[in-house]
Protein backbone atom coordinates (compact mmCIF):
# COMPACT_ATOMS: atom_id res chain seq x y z
CA UNK A 1 0.00 0.00 0.00
CA UNK A 2 0.93 3.51 -0.41
CA UNK A 3 2.82 5.12 2.41
CA UNK A 4 2.90 8.29 4.14
CA UNK A 5 5.60 9.58 6.34
CA UNK A 6 5.07 12.35 9.26
CA UNK A 7 7.89 13.77 10.84
CA UNK A 8 8.32 14.16 13.86
CA UNK A 9 6.53 11.77 15.51
CA UNK A 10 6.98 13.45 18.84
CA UNK A 11 7.97 17.22 19.68
CA UNK A 12 8.20 19.22 23.07
CA UNK A 13 8.38 22.93 22.68
CA UNK A 14 8.09 25.88 24.61
CA UNK A 15 5.46 28.68 24.37
CA UNK A 16 6.01 31.19 21.85
CA UNK A 17 7.65 29.07 19.75
CA UNK A 18 7.22 27.54 16.33
CA UNK A 19 6.95 24.00 15.56
CA UNK A 20 7.11 22.48 12.10
CA UNK A 21 5.77 19.00 11.14
CA UNK A 22 6.23 18.00 7.81
CA UNK A 23 4.16 14.81 5.94
CA UNK A 24 5.95 13.28 2.93
CA UNK A 25 4.04 10.78 0.35
CA UNK A 26 7.25 7.88 0.07
CA UNK A 27 5.78 6.10 -3.26
CA UNK A 28 2.86 8.48 -4.71
CA UNK A 29 2.58 11.71 -5.84
CA UNK A 30 -0.06 13.10 -3.52
CA UNK A 31 -2.17 16.39 -5.08
CA UNK A 32 -4.08 16.23 -2.05
CA UNK A 33 -2.94 16.26 1.39
CA UNK A 34 -5.33 16.45 5.03
CA UNK A 35 -4.33 17.75 8.39
CA UNK A 36 -6.29 16.59 10.95
CA UNK A 37 -6.06 16.86 15.33
CA UNK A 38 -7.29 14.22 17.38
CA UNK A 39 -7.52 15.64 20.96
CA UNK A 40 -7.52 12.50 23.75
CA UNK A 41 -10.77 10.25 23.41
CA UNK A 42 -12.37 12.84 20.43
CA UNK A 43 -12.50 12.30 16.85
CA UNK A 44 -10.55 12.95 14.38
CA UNK A 45 -11.00 17.10 13.19
CA UNK A 46 -10.15 18.06 9.73
CA UNK A 47 -8.07 21.55 9.97
CA UNK A 48 -7.47 21.79 6.04
CA UNK A 49 -7.09 20.67 3.00
CA UNK A 50 -3.98 21.54 0.36
CA UNK A 51 -3.56 21.04 -3.03
CA UNK A 52 -0.51 21.05 -4.34
CA UNK A 53 0.59 24.64 -5.90
CA UNK A 54 -2.13 26.84 -4.36
CA UNK A 55 -3.70 27.31 -1.01
CA UNK A 56 -4.63 25.64 1.67
CA UNK A 57 -8.68 25.57 2.84
CA UNK A 58 -8.90 25.86 5.91
CA UNK A 59 -12.02 24.22 8.04
CA UNK A 60 -14.53 26.89 10.44
CA UNK A 61 -12.85 28.07 13.30
CA UNK A 62 -9.43 26.51 12.70
CA UNK A 63 -6.96 30.09 12.53
CA UNK A 64 -4.97 29.77 9.10
CA UNK A 65 -2.47 31.96 10.53
CA UNK A 66 -1.78 30.22 13.53
CA UNK A 67 -1.46 26.73 11.56
CA UNK A 68 0.57 27.41 8.55
CA UNK A 69 0.31 24.76 5.86
CA UNK A 70 2.27 24.57 2.56
CA UNK A 71 2.25 22.03 -0.09
CA UNK A 72 5.21 22.88 -2.09
CA UNK A 73 5.54 20.02 -3.97
CA UNK A 74 3.38 16.55 -4.66
CA UNK A 75 5.37 14.11 -2.04
CA UNK A 76 6.02 17.37 0.51
CA UNK A 77 3.42 19.22 2.67
CA UNK A 78 4.46 21.26 5.90
CA UNK A 79 2.03 22.32 9.35
CA UNK A 80 3.62 24.84 10.85
CA UNK A 81 2.21 25.98 14.43
CA UNK A 82 3.21 29.61 15.32
CA UNK A 83 3.27 31.26 18.38
CA UNK A 84 2.49 27.50 20.31
CA UNK A 85 0.51 27.55 23.69
CA UNK A 86 0.01 24.98 25.80
CA UNK A 87 -3.52 24.56 24.73
CA UNK A 88 -2.24 23.25 20.82
CA UNK A 89 -1.35 20.38 22.42
CA UNK A 90 -2.66 17.14 20.37
CA UNK A 91 -2.03 14.51 18.00
CA UNK A 92 -1.37 15.94 14.56
CA UNK A 93 -2.19 13.78 11.48
CA UNK A 94 -1.67 14.23 7.80
CA UNK A 95 -3.27 12.16 5.07
CA UNK A 96 -2.15 12.26 1.10
CA UNK A 97 -4.56 11.38 -1.82
CA UNK A 98 -3.29 10.54 -4.98
CA UNK A 99 -5.18 12.41 -7.24
CA UNK A 100 -8.61 14.50 -7.13
CA UNK A 101 -10.56 11.50 -8.39
CA UNK A 102 -8.49 9.23 -6.17
CA UNK A 103 -11.49 8.26 -3.22
CA UNK A 104 -8.80 7.17 -0.09
CA UNK A 105 -6.37 8.82 1.45
CA UNK A 106 -3.45 7.27 3.30
CA UNK A 107 -2.70 8.54 6.46
CA UNK A 108 0.64 9.15 8.39
CA UNK A 109 1.76 7.80 11.90
CA UNK A 110 0.63 11.50 13.75
CA UNK A 111 2.75 13.56 15.56
CA UNK A 112 2.51 14.26 19.26
CA UNK A 113 3.12 17.98 20.18
CA UNK A 114 3.35 18.71 23.58
CA UNK A 115 3.75 22.91 24.34
CA UNK A 116 5.09 23.56 27.87
CA UNK B 1 -27.54 16.03 15.86
CA UNK B 2 -24.49 14.58 15.05
CA UNK B 3 -23.58 13.89 11.48
CA UNK B 4 -22.39 10.58 12.83
CA UNK B 5 -22.86 8.77 16.12
CA UNK B 6 -20.39 6.32 17.46
CA UNK B 7 -20.60 4.43 21.18
CA UNK B 8 -17.05 5.50 22.23
CA UNK B 9 -17.54 2.33 24.80
CA UNK B 10 -14.85 0.64 26.00
CA UNK B 11 -15.80 -2.59 24.94
CA UNK B 12 -14.15 -5.58 26.59
CA UNK B 13 -14.40 -9.10 24.95
CA UNK B 14 -12.75 -12.81 25.67
CA UNK B 15 -10.13 -13.45 22.87
CA UNK B 16 -12.21 -15.63 19.88
CA UNK B 17 -15.55 -13.46 20.59
CA UNK B 18 -17.12 -11.95 18.14
CA UNK B 19 -17.33 -8.49 17.67
CA UNK B 20 -19.63 -5.98 16.46
CA UNK B 21 -18.82 -2.28 16.03
CA UNK B 22 -21.98 0.08 14.62
CA UNK B 23 -22.06 3.54 13.68
CA UNK B 24 -25.17 5.46 12.74
CA UNK B 25 -25.67 8.62 10.45
CA UNK B 26 -28.22 11.44 9.26
CA UNK B 27 -26.48 12.36 6.21
CA UNK B 28 -27.90 10.33 3.25
CA UNK B 29 -25.68 11.51 0.99
CA UNK B 30 -22.66 9.69 2.47
CA UNK B 31 -21.52 7.59 -0.45
CA UNK B 32 -18.16 5.79 0.88
CA UNK B 33 -18.05 4.28 4.14
CA UNK B 34 -14.73 3.44 5.69
CA UNK B 35 -13.67 1.70 8.67
CA UNK B 36 -9.89 2.21 10.55
CA UNK B 37 -8.36 1.02 13.31
CA UNK B 38 -6.22 3.25 15.55
CA UNK B 39 -4.01 1.80 18.03
CA UNK B 40 -2.73 4.13 21.10
CA UNK B 41 -0.77 7.17 19.85
CA UNK B 42 -0.22 6.08 16.07
CA UNK B 43 -2.49 7.24 12.89
CA UNK B 44 -5.53 5.72 11.93
CA UNK B 45 -5.15 2.83 9.42
CA UNK B 46 -7.51 1.74 7.00
CA UNK B 47 -9.30 -1.57 7.74
CA UNK B 48 -12.49 -1.69 5.55
CA UNK B 49 -13.72 0.69 2.33
CA UNK B 50 -17.56 0.07 1.03
CA UNK B 51 -19.51 1.82 -1.17
CA UNK B 52 -22.67 0.18 -1.36
CA UNK B 53 -25.16 -1.40 0.54
CA UNK B 54 -24.45 -4.95 1.61
CA UNK B 55 -21.56 -7.26 3.12
CA UNK B 56 -17.76 -6.66 2.26
CA UNK B 57 -15.40 -9.24 3.91
CA UNK B 58 -11.55 -9.88 4.15
CA UNK B 59 -10.24 -12.28 6.59
CA UNK B 60 -11.53 -11.82 9.55
CA UNK B 61 -13.08 -8.46 9.21
CA UNK B 62 -16.65 -7.93 7.47
CA UNK B 63 -18.10 -4.72 6.87
CA UNK B 64 -22.06 -4.36 6.34
CA UNK B 65 -23.69 -0.78 5.04
CA UNK B 66 -27.48 -0.58 5.11
CA UNK B 67 -28.16 2.91 3.51
CA UNK B 68 -31.81 2.46 4.39
CA UNK B 69 -31.62 2.67 8.05
CA UNK B 70 -27.96 4.40 7.84
CA UNK B 71 -26.15 2.31 9.80
CA UNK B 72 -22.79 1.15 9.16
CA UNK B 73 -21.32 -1.94 11.12
CA UNK B 74 -17.94 -3.83 11.46
CA UNK B 75 -17.89 -7.84 12.40
CA UNK B 76 -14.53 -8.89 13.90
CA UNK B 77 -14.47 -12.83 13.83
CA UNK B 78 -12.56 -14.57 16.36
CA UNK B 79 -11.23 -11.53 18.17
CA UNK B 80 -7.88 -11.73 19.18
CA UNK B 81 -5.83 -9.35 21.72
CA UNK B 82 -4.02 -7.70 18.76
CA UNK B 83 -7.29 -6.56 17.73
CA UNK B 84 -7.47 -4.17 20.84
CA UNK B 85 -7.54 -0.74 19.32
CA UNK B 86 -9.72 2.44 18.93
CA UNK B 87 -12.10 1.66 15.50
CA UNK B 88 -13.38 4.69 13.85
CA UNK B 89 -16.22 4.65 11.27
CA UNK B 90 -15.95 7.54 8.40
CA UNK B 91 -17.86 8.60 5.91
CA UNK B 92 -17.59 10.48 2.90
CA UNK B 93 -19.86 12.49 0.28
CA UNK B 94 -18.34 13.88 -2.85
CA UNK B 95 -20.10 17.62 -3.46
CA UNK B 96 -17.85 19.07 -5.68
CA UNK B 97 -14.97 18.24 -3.06
CA UNK B 98 -14.77 15.28 -0.69
CA UNK B 99 -15.73 15.79 3.29
CA UNK B 100 -15.31 13.66 5.22
CA UNK B 101 -16.48 12.72 9.29
CA UNK B 102 -15.56 10.62 11.44
CA UNK B 103 -16.94 8.98 14.26
CA UNK B 104 -15.62 9.21 18.12
CA UNK B 105 -14.14 5.83 17.79
CA UNK B 106 -14.73 3.07 19.88
CA UNK B 107 -12.59 1.62 22.15
CA UNK B 108 -12.09 -2.13 22.12
CA UNK B 109 -10.45 -4.68 24.60
CA UNK B 110 -9.68 -8.16 23.67
CA UNK B 111 -8.47 -10.15 26.48
CA UNK B 112 -6.68 -13.18 26.67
Amino acid sequence: GAVVSQHPSRVICKSGTSVKIECRSLDFQATTMFWYRQFPKKSLMLMATSNEGSKATYEQGVEKDKFLINHASLTLSTLTVTSAHPEDSSFYICSARAGRRSTEAFFGQGTRLTVV
Amino acid sequence: QKEVEQDPGPLSVPEGAIVSLNCTYSNSAFQYFMWYRQYSRKGPELLMYTYSSGNKEDGRFTAQVDKSSKYISLFIRDSQPSDSATYLCAMRVNTGGFKTIFGAGTRLFVKA
